[in-house]
């Protein structure tokens, strides 16, 4: 199994909704990550969980909150979003630290979010 | 921290044509570079990395060479297809920071 899965593939979700995004993977991954995504535009950092703690927060916003139940899922939880919020949230994996060590990324298909 | 420039696309190109696909980056350390392309509505899928000055990385025709001397990683292709139509982003990572630059669309007509 060498997928990153995200559900659900598409949310509506008004401003004073409380929501989450899930996603899981099964091989083995020890560093997991958020990322979101406008359109044409490149996927920004959000968070990085590394050995089921958070190692990295680009200073995102406190209405979005991640979580790491355990080393196979990392889920976002979202309350009282605003429009500008709405795009493609995509997680991703890797093997364990990345960097000088050439570990890739792979990523899900994303969940496309739309907040009104 | 790291940036990354991308020649701004998009690029149209016949079947067949020579492709390039510039990119430049400042980093801290020597960072790892990959190549990771977006196909439309996907997540994105590694196309191709390198890990060292002078490595050269290559994948399904595609290929870039890291040139630590003028911090480049050019991805090149000798003949394209329709199918490689997408957008290609360029990605130099160190210490779990994997920044993307702007994204390259590439449109290849028959």
């Amino acid at each position: 199994d060498t997928e990153v899965t995200q559900t659900p593939k598409h949310l509506v979700m008004g401003m004073t909704n409380k929501k989450s995004l899930k996603c899981e993977q099964h091989m083995g991954h020890r560093a997991m990550y958020w990322y979101k995504q406008k359109a044409k535009k490149p996927p920004e950092l959000m968070f990085v969980y590394s050995y089921e703690k958070l190692s990295i927060n680009e200073s995102v916003p406190s209405r979005f909150s991640p979580e790491c139940p355990n080393s196979s899922l990392l889920n976002l939880h979202l309350h009282a979003l605003q429009p500008e919020d709405s795009a493609l949230y995509l997680c991703a994996s890797s093997q364990g630290e990345t960097g000088g060590f050439g570990e890739k990324l792979f990523f899900g298909s994303g969940t496309q979010l739309s907040v009104l | 921290g790291n940036s990354v420039t991308q020649m701004e696309g998009p690029v149209t190109l016949s079947e067949e044509a020579f492709l390039t696909i510039n990119c430049t980056y400042t980093a801290t350390g020597y960072p790892s570079l990959f190549w990771y392309v977006q196909y439309p509505g996907e997540g994105l899928q590694l196309l191709l990395k390198a890990t060292k000055a002078d490595d050269k990385g290559s994948n399904k025709g595609f290929e870039a060479t890291y040139r630590k001397e003028t911090t480049s990683f050019h991805l090149e292709k000798g003949s394209v297809q329709v199918s490689d139509s997408a957008v290609y982003f360029c990605a130099p990572v160190n210490f779990n920071k994997f920044y993307f630059g702007s994204g390259t669309k590439l449109n290849v007509k028959p």
